[in-house]
Formats: C-alpha cells, sequence, structure tokens
C-alpha cells in the first residue's frame, strides 16, 4: 500500500537554530498537507500543497513540495519555543484518502 | 469556528467490553474520519465516511465498527475490546471533496484493561 515516511523522528534543537523535516511518498500525490500537533493537543492543518515545485511561506515556515510531486519538506527558520510539537505530512495519492507521515517531533531548548 | 466534539477525552474499559466512542462536527461537513495514533506510527486510518449511512474502511478496520446516522455524527464501535485497542483515538471531519483540509476534535485516550 501506500507508505508516507517522514525524517528525522526526533530533532533537537537550541532555540534560534532551523529546523527542517521531510516526507517522502511511495506514490505520486495529487496534494500534500502538513499539520502541527502540540504536546497534549490533537493536529491541526498548517497548509496545503497542490501544484510540482509549489513553495509557500507562512512568516517563518517554509514549505515545498517536489517536483514529482512525491516529497515534501518544512523548514522552520530561527526555531522558538512555541513551535515545539509533532509535525505530520498528509499525502493524498489521486483518488485516495489521506495517508498520514509518522511525524516528526520537535524539541526546542531555551 | 468548527468545532469537533468527542464524547471523551479518557475512556478506561475492561477486555471483551463493547466501547462506543462519538464524534460530532457542527460545520456541516459530509466527510468523517476516525483515526488511532500510536508513538512512531503516526495516525492510521480506521473507517471513513463520506455521506449518512456511508461508510469505508480504511487501513486498519479489523476489530471495529462505525455508525453514521446523522450527517453531524460519526461513532466508532469496538464490539469487544482488547488490550492492544489501547490508544488514542482522533475523529477528524473535512469539506467537500477528497482531500480537503481536516479538523480533528479533541481525542479520546482509551485504556483497555
Amino acid at each position: 500500500g501506500q507508505q508516507v515516511m517522514q525524517i528525522p523522528q526526533y530533532q533537537h534543537v537550541q532555540e534560534g537554530e532551523d529546523f527542517t523535516t521531510y516526507c517522502n511518498s511511495s506514490t505520486t500525490l495529487s496534494n500534500i498537507q502538513w499539520y502541527k500537533q502540540r504536546p497534549g493537543g490533537h493536529p491541526v492543518f498548517l497548509i496545503q500543497l497542490v501544484k510540482s515545485g509549489e513553495v509557500k511561506k507562512q512568516k517563518r515556515l517554509t514549505f515545498q513540495f517536489g517536483e514529482a510531486k512525491k516529497n515534501s519538506s518544512l523548514h522552520i527558520t530561527a526555531t522558538q519555543t512555541t513551535d515545539v510539537g509533532t509535525y505530520f505530512c498528509a499525502g493524498v495519492p489521486y483518488g485516495q484518502n489521506f495517508v498520514f507521515g509518522p511525524g516528526t517531533r520537535l524539541s526546542v531548548l531555551p | 469556528d468548527v468545532k469537533v466534539t468527542q464524547s471523551s477525552r479518557y475512556l478506561v474499559k475492561r477486555t471483551g467490553e463493547k466501547v462506543f466512542l462519538e464524534c460530532v462536527q457542527d460545520m456541516d461537513h459530509e466527510n468523517m474520519f476516525w483515526y488511532r495514533q500510536d508513538p512512531g506510527l503516526g495516525l492510521r486510518l480506521i473507517y471513513f465516511s463520506y455521506d449518512v449511512k456511508m461508510k469505508e474502511k480504511g487501513d486498519i478496520p479489523e476489530g471495529y465498527s462505525v455508525s453514521r446516522e446523522k450527517k453531524e455524527r460519526f461513532s466508532l464501535i469496538l464490539e469487544s475490546a482488547s488490550t492492544n485497542q489501547t490508544s488514542m483515538y482522533l475523529c477528524a471531519s473535512s469539506l467537500g471533496r477528497r482531500g480537503n483540509e481536516q479538523f480533528f476534535g479533541p481525542g479520546t485516550r482509551l485504556t483497555v484493561l
């Protein structure tokens, strides 16, 4: 079946450092979404990428969708303690349901 | 604001019991989903529904069933709970076609003893 992998599984950074998580799908995706889950909370939608090669920014967060529409990345510039949480990508293969990646848990040390 | 509510935040049941998890959304969304979340495995889709009285199996439907009698409500049923069903259960809803953003409920942490 379809698989969506994410690396790294965990990342510990010092506040102010940058952070990147990578998402890879075994199949071509119609779109990819990113969600953030704070400790003790539920996943909250961040963004959706649809076009090949698309890049979107939200303040310190930069999201990219690969040319082949099989991979994506989320980059956070100058992390803050409020960035702590688990970041999930969710791939949507054509005509099928979401496939969530296992997530990357980010810890930010003050 | 989209609101997805789940009947319980924490639930403790015994092996063999029948368990009902309820989910209600107030945004008239067509689509509703049940996931379970386990460490290192992310969110795995159990069942989903695109319309009232309609249901489709997700990736891990074994041991579960669902009911959608009204558009706003989607219930997950564990016919005979087992210890390997101890998990966090998340309900989500979305509007319209497949692939739209999902809105999640707060989750129910179920422990089966």
